[in-house]
């Protein structure tokens, strides 16, 4: 198995500009997890989803965030307007018990 | 107070040694518990399950202690590849939502 998969894997982009970020999760996963990384505040969940529906959001800092996942094989984290304050490493993960993480997305919003 | 919280480190130690890392978790309802390793700029990726009888994986022994809330991770006869930061992850319920620490940096030395 691939594993699961990230794009991209780096974002470089101006302030009030959409970023959307994308996750392919490991086949036969029923659960899909985002989070994200900064050295401030370490390894937060944003959201997670079992079956493809949102289980608990409550991590998503903004209205600025949403994610969706309209199908078992695909999800997408998307900012916007984006800030410099959302500049950090974002992964998916895919699993349940166990989870496995994306290589990440590192943003960059300048 | 930090749901899982570990030792800050960093932890500075030559090849061979034995290095004990410690994690308490605040909520005792608490079910699942694991160790993750993430390299600089990687993905945090899964060490090993921790299990009430306490598991041991090659130079990697982990436990667990219930009634104090308390993990360990045991690494023996340390190597430079070790040289990592260690994330104690703990699970409320199976397949939800997991919990990290902060994570201590290890930092073999030859």
């Amino acid at each position: 198995d691939a594993g699961v998969i990230q794009s991209p894997r780096h974002e470089v982009t101006e302030m009030g500009q959409e970023v959307t970020l994308r996750c392919k999760p490991i086949s036969g996963h029923d659960y899909l997890f985002w989070y994200r990384q900064t050295m401030m505040r370490g390894l937060e969940l944003l959201i997670y989803f079992n079956n493809n529906v949102p289980i608990d959001d409550s991590g998503m800092p903004e209205d600025r965030f949403s994610a969706k996942m309209p199908n078992a094989s695909f999800s997408t984290l998307k900012i916007q307007p984006s800030e410099p304050r959302d500049s950090a490493v974002y992964f998916c993960a895919s699993g349940s018990y166990e989870q496995y993480f994306g290589p990440g997305t590192r943003l960059t919003v300048t | 107070r930090k749901e899982v919280e570990q030792d800050p480190g960093p932890f500075n130690v030559p090849e061979g040694a034995t290095v004990a890392f410690n994690c308490t978790y605040s909520n005792s309802a608490s079910q699942s518990f694991f160790w993750y390793r993430q390299d600089c700029r990687k993905e945090p990726k899964l060490l090993m399950s921790v299990y009430s009888s306490g598991n041991e994986d090659g130079r990697f022994t982990a436990q667990l202690n219930r009634a104090s809330q308390y993990i360990s991770l045991l690494i023996r006869d340390s190597k430079l590849s070790d040289s990592a930061t260690y994330l104690c992850v703990v699970n409320h319920n199976q397949g939800g939502k997991l919990i990290f620490g902060q994570g201590t940096e290890l930092s073999v030395k030859p």
